[in-house]
C-alpha cells in the first residue's frame, strides 16, 4: 500500500476550521483515503474515506486533488474534543483476490485545539 | 447497534503465560483484522481473518495466533509472553470487499 506524509503537529484555535493535509503522491487507482483519530489510547475512531471525489460527513469534509496525489481533511469547527492524533491512510479495497483490508498507520499528525 | 465489541478492556500477564483476546466485529461485517499498539506508536497489523481462515499477516512471529468463529467473532492468542508484547491491542471490522472499517477501543496488555 502507498505511504502518506502528514506534518507531525498542528495547533488549530478552537472555534476555527482545523486543514490537516496528507500527501499520497504514489496511489494508485484502485485505493482510497481513509482518516481516523485516535484520542488518549483509545481505538481509531473512523472519521471519512474516499477514492477521488470530495466526501462531506456529520465530522468532516475531505478534499482530495484532481491528481489524487495529496488531501487534506477539514474540521469546520474544530473544539477542544478533537484534540487527538489523526491519521491519513491509503488502501486497496475490494478487489477480486480478495486481498486484505489491513491499514498501515503511519505516525500521523497530533492535532492540539487550543482555547 | 454496538459497533465493535473487545474484551477484556485490561489484563495484566506474567512472561511466559499465554493470553487470549476476544473481539465481535459490527453487525454485518465479516472480516477481523488484529493491530497491536505499543506506546507512543501507530498500530502495526498482525494479521486478518475471513471465513474462519487467516487471510493475510504481518511481521509477527508464530506466538501470535487468532481463531475466527461461524459467528465471525474471532480471538487473538499470544504464547510464551514477553516484555515487549505489553501494548493495546486492536480489532477491526470490516465487511469483505466493503470500503468501511471500524476498530474497537482496545485490550490494554501489560507483561510483567
Amino acid at each position: 500500500d502507498a505511504k502518506t506524509t502528514q506534518p507531525p503537529s498542528m495547533d488549530c484555535a478552537e472555534g476555527r476550521a482545523a486543514n490537516l493535509p496528507c500527501n499520497h503522491s504514489t496511489i494508485s487507482g484502485n485505493e482510497y483515503v481513509y482518516w481516523y483519530r485516535q484520542i488518549h489510547s483509545q481505538g481509531p475512531q473512523y472519521i471519512i474515506h474516499g477514492l477521488k471525489n470530495n466526501e462531506t460527513n456529520e465530522m468532516a469534509s475531505l478534499i482530495i486533488t484532481e491528481d489524487r496525489k495529496s488531501s487534506t481533511l477539514i474540521l469546520p469547527h474544530a473544539t477542544l474534543r478533537d484534540t487527538a492524533v489523526y491519521y491519513c491512510i491509503v488502501k486497496r479495497v475490494g478487489l477480486r483476490d480478495n486481498y486484505g483490508q489491513n491499514f498501515v498507520f503511519g505516525p500521523g499528525t497530533r492535532l492540539s485545539v487550543l482555547p | 447497534d454496538a459497533g465493535v465489541t473487545q474484551s477484556p478492556t485490561h489484563l495484566i500477564k506474567t512472561r511466559g503465560q499465554q493470553v487470549t483476546l476476544r473481539c465481535s466485529p459490527k453487525s454485518g461485517h465479516d472480516t477481523v483484522s488484529w493491530y497491536q499498539q505499543a506506546l507512543g506508536q501507530g498500530p502495526q497489523f498482525i494479521f486478518q481473518y475471513y471465513e474462519e481462515e487467516e487471510r493475510q499477516r504481518g511481521n509477527f512471529p508464530d506466538r501470535f495466533s487468532g481463531h475466527q468463529f461461524p459467528n465471525y467473532s474471532s480471538e487473538l492468542n499470544v504464547n510464551a509472553l514477553l516484555l515487549g508484547d505489553s501494548a493495546l491491542y486492536l480489532c477491526a471490522s470490516s465487511r469483505d470487499r466493503g470500503t468501511e472499517a471500524f476498530f474497537g477501543q482496545g485490550t490494554r496488555l501489560t507483561v510483567v
